[in-house]
C-alpha cells in the first residue's frame, strides 16, 4: 500500500534559525496537506499542494510539491516559539485515501 | 465559527465495556473521517463516510469496532468491547469534496480515551 515517510523525526532548532521537513511518499500523489498539531492539540490544516513543482508560501512558511509529485516539503525561515508543534504531511494518490506521515516534532530554544 | 464538535472529550472505562465516540462535523461538509492518534502509531485513518455513505473502513478493527452516519449532523465511532490496546486520542474530522479533488480536514478536539 501507499507509503508516506517524513523526515527528521525530530527537529531541535534555536529561535531564528531555519527548519525543513522532507515528506516522500512510495507513490505518486494527487495532492499533498500539510498539518500543524500543537502540544495537546488537535491537527490543524496548513495548505494543499496539487501541481508538480508548486511552490506556495505563507508569511514564513514555502511548501514545495516535488516535480515527479512524490515528494514536498515544509521551510520555515527564522523559527520562533509558536512554531513548536509537530508537522504532518498527508498524501493522496489518485483512487485512494490521504495517507499521514508520521510527522517532524519541532522544538525552538528560545 | 464553525467547528467539529467531538464527545465525550475524555473517557476512562473498563475493559470490555462499550465506549460511543461522537462528532457533529461543520455543517454542509459531505465527508467525515475518524482517526486514532497514538504515540507508537501516528494518525491512523480508520474510516471515512461521503455524504453519509462509508466509503473506506479498511483501517478499523471490524471484530469490534463500528462507524456510522445515522444522520448529516452526527457520526459515532464505537468500540465494543473495548480493550487496553485501543487507549489513544480519537479524532474526527470532516471535509467538503467536490469532484476528485478534496479539501482541508477540519479536526475535532479529539477524545482521549483510556482502556482499563
Amino acid at each position: 500500500g501507499q507509503q508516506v515517510m517524513q523526515i527528521p523525526q525530530y527537529q531541535h532548532v534555536q529561535e531564528g534559525e531555519d527548519f525543513t521537513t522532507y515528506c516522500n511518499s512510495s507513490t505518486t500523489l494527487s495532492n499533498i496537506q500539510w498539518y500543524k498539531q500543537r502540544p495537546g492539540g488537535h491537527p490543524v490544516f496548513l495548505i494543499q499542494l496539487v501541481k508538480s513543482g508548486e511552490v506556495k508560501k505563507q508569511k514564513r512558511l514555502t511548501f514545495q510539491f516535488g516535480e515527479a509529485k512524490k515528494n514536498s516539503s515544509l521551510h520555515i525561515t527564522a523559527t520562533q516559539t509558536t512554531d513548536v508543534g509537530t508537522y504532518f504531511c498527508a498524501g493522496r494518490a489518485n483512487a485512494g485515501k490521504s495517507t499521514f506521515g508520521d510527522g517532524t516534532t519541532l522544538t525552538v530554544k528560545p | 465559527d464553525a467547528r467539529v464538535t467531538q464527545t465525550p472529550r475524555h473517557k476512562v472505562t473498563e475493559m470490555g465495556q462499550e465506549v460511543t465516540m461522537r462528532c457533529q462535523p461543520i455543517l454542509g461538509h459531505n465527508t467525515v473521517f475518524w482517526y486514532r492518534q497514538t504515540m507508537m502509531q501516528g494518525l491512523e485513518l480508520l474510516a471515512y463516510f461521503r455524504n453519509r455513505a462509508p466509503l473506506d473502513d479498511s483501517g478499523m478493527p471490524k471484530d469490534r469496532f463500528s462507524a456510522e452516519m445515522p444522520d448529516a449532523t452526527l457520526a459515532t465511532l464505537k468500540i465494543q468491547p473495548s480493550e487496553p490496546r485501543d487507549s489513544a486520542v480519537y479524532f474526527c474530522a470532516s471535509g467538503l469534496v467536490i469532484s476528485q479533488g478534496n479539501t482541508e480536514a477540519f479536526f475535532g478536539q479529539g477524545t482521549r480515551l483510556t482502556v482499563v
